[in-house]
């Protein structure tokens, strides 16, 4: 059973800071990796989506990488900005043929002014 | 263009009381994605349909809960009867079909059961 894991829950920085967030899964046969930012009281906003052939995405200052060997994904925002704060969710695509996302439960970001 | 909508956005009744949720998928999208979200549990699928055809209904909780999709614009969800732990979001989301189409999700209905 695919489990989707985000380390940290919680993370605070300075504006202008580069970070990194983590994602990682169980299964490797993980079939394509989607990032979700998601503002408080509102829906998910797709960000990123890595397909089964790729390794990475790029848009903007974001960029998202996924290495199914070590089951891990890792979304990474250059110079951050306090509108960047939000909670962001990656999900997985398991990989049979349905279009059935796991979740990892996120983690919330604060980019301090 | 018009995004996932979704109504009410906000619904509090009382236990025992039908609650109907409503989606209106993106306009071409041929996936629709039923999505419960807690604090406890984060996000799980609920139902999944394709080409109206509901596929994979594993996460409905219980027979209270039923989904329907009459047509490619329009889908429901409904609880019946409620109970105050079927509080929380509700999202639906679309796609094209695939697992390489991204999922656009609603801004999601807000249900309280007291």
């Amino acid at each position: 059973k695919q489990e989707v894991t985000q380390i940290p829950a919680a993370l605070s920085v300075p504006e202008g800071e580069n970070l990194v967030l983590n994602c990682s899964f169980t299964d490797s046969a993980i079939y394509n990796l989607q990032w979700f930012r998601q503002d408080p009281g509102k829906g998910l906003t797709s960000l990123l989506l890595i397909q089964s052939s790729q390794r990475e995405q790029t848009s903007g200052r974001l960029n998202a990488s996924l290495d199914k060997s070590s089951g891990r994904s890792t979304l990474y925002i250059a110079a951050s900005q306090p509108g960047d704060s939000a909670t962001y969710l990656c999900a997985g695509h398991g990989s049979s043929n349905t279009g059935k996302l796991i979740f990892g439960q996120g983690t919330t970001l604060q980019v301090k002014p | 263009d018009a995004g996932v909508i979704q109504s009410p956005r906000h619904e509090v009744t009382e236990m025992g009381q039908e609650v109907t949720l409503r989606c209106k998928p993106i306009s071409g999208h041929n996936s629709l994605f039923w999505y419960r979200q807690t604090m406890m549990r984060g996000l799980e699928l609920l139902i999944y349909f394709n080409n109206n055809v509901p596929i994979d209904d594993s996460g409905m909780p219980e027979d209270r809960f039923s989904a329907k999709m009459p047509n490619a614009s329009f889908s429901t969800l409904k609880i019946q009867p409620s109970e105050p732990r079927d509080s929380a979001v509700y999202f639906c989301a679309s796609s094209l079909s695939g697992r390489n189409q991204p999922q656009h999700f609603g801004d999601g209905t807000r249900l309280s059961i007291l």
